[in-house]
């Protein structure tokens, strides 16, 4: 079947524009994950979802990203008003039903680029 | 506080040698232990995972990775690397009874012929 799949894959805005990244996770998978991943870094966790609801987004880095998964599939980081510090790679990825032991697969992400 | 250190940030190794990458990481409990790899423009990938149990994991691509509960490493290894191992590789600690996982900032190998 099919992988975790983002669009867009690449995205550039200017300063102050607001954006919206989706991702696509595999059909059936409960759980979803955003992670940031800036230029020579690894991946940094955003936020967490269980089906619809978001149950961690500790690591959301300001009041400007939000995200959805209003109906437990699709889900939507939005982030307003963007800055120049935004500019990385974000990451999705899904996994089985709940545990912390279930891998977690990853779409190819969106390169967001802030002019 | 919880770490990860990849101390090697790039690696270069001829094809068909052996191969090993470092991760130690910092836990007040042991935590669950996974290793991806990522290839130029692609997602991450697992590579292998260690919960409990046999401390030698054996993963897909030939690679394997020993958990050391003494020094606090899980380092990859492959006895013998293809130029198409050429990638970025992370080590991600999963505290128990956490969700998301906590990326090293990766050792990039490079193969040369």
């Amino acid at each position: 079947g099919a992988g975790v799949s983002q669009s867009p894959r690449y995205k550039v805005a200017k300063r102050g524009q607001d954006v919206a990244l989706r991702c696509d996770p595999i059909s059936g998978h409960v759980s979803l994950f955003w992670y940031q991943q800036a230029l020579g870094q690894g991946p940094e966790f955003l936020t967490y979802f269980q089906n619809e609801a978001q149950l961690d987004k500790s690591g959301l880095p300001s009041d400007r990203f939000f995200a959805e998964r209003p109906e437990g599939s699709v889900s939507t980081l939005k982030i307003q008003r963007t800055q120049q510090e935004d500019s990385a790679v974000y990451l999705c990825a899904s996994s089985p039903p709940t545990s912390d032991t279930d891998t977690q697969y990853f779409g190819p992400g969106t390169r967001l680029t802030v002019l | 506080a919880q770490s990860v250190t990849q101390p090697d940030i790039h690696i270069t190794v001829s094809e068909g040698a052996s191969l090993e990458l470092r991760c130690n990481y910092s836990y007040g409990a042991t935590p669950y232990l996974f290793w991806y790899v990522q290839s130029p423009g692609q997602g991450l990938q697992l590579l292998l995972k260690y919960f409990s149990g046999d401390t030698l994991v054996q993963g897909i691509k030939g690679f394997e990775a020993e958990f050391k509960r003494s020094q606090s490493s899980f380092n990859l290894r492959k006895p013998s690397v293809h130029w198409s191992d050429a990638a970025e590789y992370f080590c991600a600690p999963n505290q128990t009874g956490a969700n998301n996982l906590f990326f090293g900032t990766g050792t990039r190998l490079t193969v040369i012929p």
